[in-house]
C-alpha cells in the first residue's frame, strides 16, 4: 500500500515553455502532499506543502508564480512550473502524507527529471 | 538545519548485517525517528521509524537508544540492492511536520 505516482518521469523541454508534473496518490487519500527539488549530489529541498482545496505554502526563497501547485482533489497535485530556464532543470520529487497519530508517514514518488535546453 | 547526523558513507559485505548509526541529540518528547533511502535516481524510499521502542518490519530494524539521542537502523542482511543514501530525520507530531533532509549515509554494499 501507500503507493505515489508521478508523470511524466522525465522531460526535455525549451527555455521559456511551462511544464506540468502530476503526483497521484493511488491506494490512500492524501489532504497534504509536498513537493521537493534535487540538484546532482545534493539532498532533497522542500518547494512547498499543497493542501487539498487551499493555497500552497511556499519556502522561502521559493517563487510561488513560477512554481504553481494545486491539489483539487484527495489524489492528485500538480506542479507547473512556468516559463522554465535551464537553472530550472532538476529531479522533482512529490510525495503524500498517509496514515494518522504514530503511523503517520510520508510517502514519495519516483520523481521527474526535467531538462530545461 | 538538519536535527541529525550521519557518517557520510559505510561499506558493508553482501549477506552481512549493515549497521547505520544516527545521531539526534536534541530529539524532543514529541519528536519521531524516521528512516528513508534514496537508490540513485529515485524518489526517497520510506523503511522504518520509531518514537522510543525498538522496531522491526521486513525491511529492518530500528534500534533507538534509552535517551533517544541516537538510534541505528539495522538490514540483517545487506543484498547489493540495498546500495544507497539512507536518511534519518526526526519530525514531531503537530505542527507543520516537514522534513528536513540532511546528507545521508551512502551505504555501498560489496560483493
Amino acid at each position: 500500500g501507500a503507493v505515489v505516482s508521478q508523470h511524466p518521469s522525465w522531460v526535455i523541454c525549451k527555455s521559456g515553455t511551462s511544464v506540468k508534473i502530476e503526483c497521484r496518490s493511488l491506494d490512500f487519500q492524501a489532504t497534504t502532499m509536498f513537493w521537493y527539488r534535487q540538484f546532482p549530489k545534493q539532498s532533497l529541498m522542500l518547494m512547498a506543502t499543497s493542501n487539498e482545496g487551499s493555497k500552497a505554502t511556499y519556502e522561502q526563497g521559493v517563487e510561488k508564480d513560477k512554481f504553481l501547485i494545486n491539489h483539487a482533489s484527495l489524489t492528485l497535485s500538480t506542479l507547473t512550473v512556468t516559463s522554465a530556464h535551464p537553472e530550472d532543470s532538476s529531479f522533482y520529487i512529490c510525495s503524500a502524507r498517509a496514515g494518522q497519530g504514530i503511523r503517520e508517514t510520508q510517502y514519495f514518488g519516483p520523481g521527474t527529471r526535467l531538462l530545461v535546453l | 538545519d538538519a536535527k541529525t547526523t550521519q557518517p557520510p558513507s559505510m561499506d558493508c559485505a553482501e549477506g552481512r548485517a549493515a549497521n547505520l548509526p544516527c545521531n539526534h541529540s536534541t530529539i524532543s518528547g514529541n519528536e519521531y525517528v524516521y528512516w528513508y533511502r534514496q537508490i540513485h535516481s529515485q524518489g526517497p524510499q520510506y523503511i522504518i521509524h520509531g518514537l522510543k521502542n525498538n522496531e522491526t518490519n521486513e525491511m529492518a530494524s530500528l534500534i533507538i537508544t534509552e535517551d533517544r539521542k541516537s538510534s541505528t537502523l539495522i538490514l540483517p542482511h545487506a543484498t547489493l540492492r540495498d546500495t544507497a543514501v539512507y536518511y534519518c530525520i526526526v519530525i514531531p507530531r503537530g505542527g507543520d511536520r516537514k522534513l528536513i533532509w540532511g546528507l545521508g549515509t551512502s551505504l555501498a554494499v560489496n560483493p
